[in-house]
């Protein structure tokens, strides 16, 4: 079946920018998680959704940035005014969240975000 | 201290070769246990659940040690296809937020 999908694959900004990142979970999936990952570095968590729940943002470094999920499917990371230390690879995952922790997530391909 | 903590390598062997990671977790309270497999410049990829009888799979073999807060990663036999970085992931304890370690590099050589 269809696997997580992420759009861009690639994108390029100039400073001071807004910029739109696109998640296409697994359908069914209620769980959603977004990453960062700079060049050599581990994965970063920004923001996880959950079903209807409210959304745990803690991992957002900043206001500039921000991410809905609309019908419990589809999520948008939107960076307003971009800056330079945003250039990283930001992925998305998705998990079915049936029962407990033990549960597997699927990564799309991620987004390549490169801010001149 | 980090909340998990590998060796980043690498680790550079040979074909055939028997290697062993480790990964450190803090939270005692951890539940579910992981090793991803992510290729360079690829998305990470579920390689084996850790089950705390320990479980293998193939030429991989996974052991958790709850008293010592480790997991582990065996690797018999190595092909130069298993060149990657082995992400130790945990979960639980608290949180739905599953917790990567940096991931640790391995490199087979012909």
């Amino acid at each position: 079946g269809a696997g997580v999908s992420q759009s861009p694959s690639n994108k390029v900004t100039e400073k001071g920018k807004d910029v739109e990142l696109r998640c296409d979970p697994i359908s069914g999936h209620t769980a959603l998680y977004w990453y960062r990952q700079s060049l050599g570095q581990g994965l970063e968590f920004l923001i996880y959704f959950q079903g209807n729940s409210a959304p745990d943002k803690s991992g957002l470094p900043s206001d500039r940035f921000s991410a809905e999920r609309t019908g419990g499917s589809v999520s948008t990371l939107t960076i307003q005014r971009t800056q330079q230390e945003d250039s990283a690879v930001y992925l998305c995952a998705s998990s079915p969240r049936t029962s407990g922790n033990q549960e597997t997530q699927y990564f799309g391909p991620g987004t390549r975000l490169l801010v001149l | 201290r980090k909340e998990v903590e590998q060796d980043p390598g690498p680790f550079n062997v040979p074909e055939g070769a028997t290697v062993a990671f480790n990964c450190t977790y803090s939270n005692s309270a951890s539940q579910s246990f992981f090793w991803y497999r992510q290729d360079c410049r690829k998305e990470p990829k579920l390689l084996m659940s850790v089950y705390s009888s320990g479980n293998e799979d193939g030429r991989f073999t996974a052991q958790l040690n709850r008293a010592s807060q480790y997991i582990s990663l065996l690797i018999r036999d190595s092909k130069l296809s298993d060149s990657a970085t082995y992400l130790c992931v945990v979960n639980g304890g608290g949180s739905y937020i599953p917790t990567f370690g940096r991931g640790t590099s391995l490199i087979v050589h012909p």
